[in-house]
């Protein structure tokens, strides 16, 4: 099984800031399977990101997605007031899915 | 609109049993995997397993065979997710959501999820 590590842990920022968060596979992402989640407190997760590049419908352009291989990134720019939240990414090749354990990015 | 809703809140005892469900509306539920994700207090998500509804196919991750059982019936565009002798280590939120495309894919359509307590 594939095992997605995130860091940091937490990232504490401002308003009008850019967000890094990477997630890194323990084996290569088949075909650059891999997605980006974001939660809220009390809801369901929503995709942001998928194929590890291509936006998911209604998505802000401020959300892209990079990487390949073992390596992957989400950046956010200008982080607005809604985007504070938890991030995951997420693998769905290799025969199952899986998720990381997840970024928080929470307001400076 | 594409929409899953789930069933509602659940409080059950150890040892109890349980299903909950998933009814798909604003698309054709047949032809789109289902899976069920399950997050515990205060932790992240967790792949539990995924159906095609056409066939009934139902795969699960290694960490839940056993343990669940997925299930459907398209007639009214509902799947399940049960356990038969639950465990307090159950507790928690558990969302169904739409496999994008094919069932290797992201998950494009969440149900709002459903609160699984299991308390003596």
């Amino acid at each position: 099984e594939i095992v997605l590590t995130q860091s940091p842990g937490t990232l504490s920022l401002s308003p009008g800031e850019s967000a890094t968060l990477s997630c890194r596979a323990s084996q290569s992402v088949s075909s650059s399977y891999l997605a980006w989640y974001q939660q809220k407190p009390g809801q369901a997760p929503r995709l942001l990101i998928y194929g590890a590049a291509s936006r998911a419908t209604g998505i802000p352009d401020r959300f892209s997605g990079s990487g390949s291989g073992t390596d992957f990134t989400l950046t956010i720019s200008r982080l607005e007031p809604e985007d504070f939240a938890v991030y995951y990414c997420q693998q769905y090749g290799r025969s199952s899915h899986t998720f990381g354990g997840g970024t928080k990015v929470e307001i400076k | 609109e594409v929409q899953l809703e789930q069933s509602g809140a659940e409080v059950k005892k150890p040892g109890e049993s349980l299903k909950i469900s998933c009814q798909g509306s604003g698309y054709t539920f047949t032809n789109y995997w289902i899976a069920w994700v399950r997050q515990m207090p205060g932790k992240g998500l967790e792949f539990m397993g995924i159906l095609y509804p056409g066939d009934s196919d139902a795969r699960y991750s290694p960490s839940f065979e056993g343990q669940v059982t997925i299930s459907v019936d398209k007639s009214i565009s509902t799947a399940y997710l049960q356990w038969s002798s639950l465990k307090a280590s159950d507790t928690g939120v558990y969302y169904c959501a739409r496999v994008r495309w094919s069932r290797f894919d992201a998950f494009d359509v969440w149900g709002q999820g459903t609160m699984v307590t299991v308390s003596p």
